[in-house]
């Protein structure tokens, strides 16, 4: 069975600015790494993945990310915030060879003028 | 409709009614998921189905009934809830292992 901690439940950060959400997986087997975004009031839109090869994968609306196995962490990034990236993300992994997804309790991203 | 739909969005009921939520997913997908979303706690997956056969119930109360007519629907039915099942109920529709898309959601209150 495989775990995901996120480290940070609430991160403040002013416009522009770089964020880093950090996160941690357990898992005894071969993981696919995912970042999500949830918007108010909507589902959960998929950022990145990983599932193998380069260990810096880019998502979209110029958020990346980096694979770590040594240090079982897939931490995402963004260089400048904009005002409408103020939402919940979601640090995910799965087993590759099944269709659960674990995920993480969710760290919440507020963007200030 | 594109991606995966869900409906109704807003579901009040008491404890004594029955209700189902509907999921649809437009992308041809042969796996689908409910996910329960309660504040402040992870996902916790309920039900995959893959190529509409249950392959995982992740000890989900009876009170929950899945069903999965064809690879493209999938409900959920509710009968005598208890007041801490009231969350947001996520369906997810995944070709294979890949990526899951999720629909809006079911906003439930249960009184």
């Amino acid at each position: 069975a495989q775990s995901v901690t996120q480290l940070d439940s609430q991160v403040p950060v002013f416009e522009e600015a770089p964020v880093e959400l950090r996160c941690n997986y357990s898992s005894s087997v071969s993981v696919y790494l995912f970042w999500y975004v949830q918007y108010p009031n909507q589902g959960l839109q998929l950022l990145l993945k990983y599932l193998s090869g380069s260990t810096l994968v880019k998502g979209i609306n110029g958020f990346e990310a980096e694979f770590n196995k040594s240090q079982t962490s897939f931490h995402l990034r963004k260089p400048s915030v904009h005002i409408s990236d103020t939402a919940e993300y979601f640090c995910a992994v799965s087993d590759t060879n099944d269709y659960k997804l674990s995920f993480g309790a969710g760290t919440t991203v507020t963007v200030r003028a | 409709e594109t991606g995966v739909t869900q409906t109704p969005r807003h579901l009040v009921m008491g404890m004594t009614n029955k209700k189902s939520l509907k999921c649809e997913q437009h992308l041809g997908h042969n796996a689908m998921y409910w996910y329960k979303q309660s504040a402040k706690k992870p996902l916790e997956l309920m039900f995959v189905y893959n190529f509409k056969e249950q392959t995982e119930n992740n000890s989900v109360p009876s009170r929950f009934s899945p069903e999965c007519p064809n690879s493209s629907h999938l409900f959920l039915h509710l009968h005598t809830l208890q007041p801490e099942d009231s969350a947001l109920y996520l369906c997810a529709s995944s070709q294979n292992r890949d990526e899951q898309f999720f629909g809006p959601g079911t906003r439930l209150t249960v009184l």
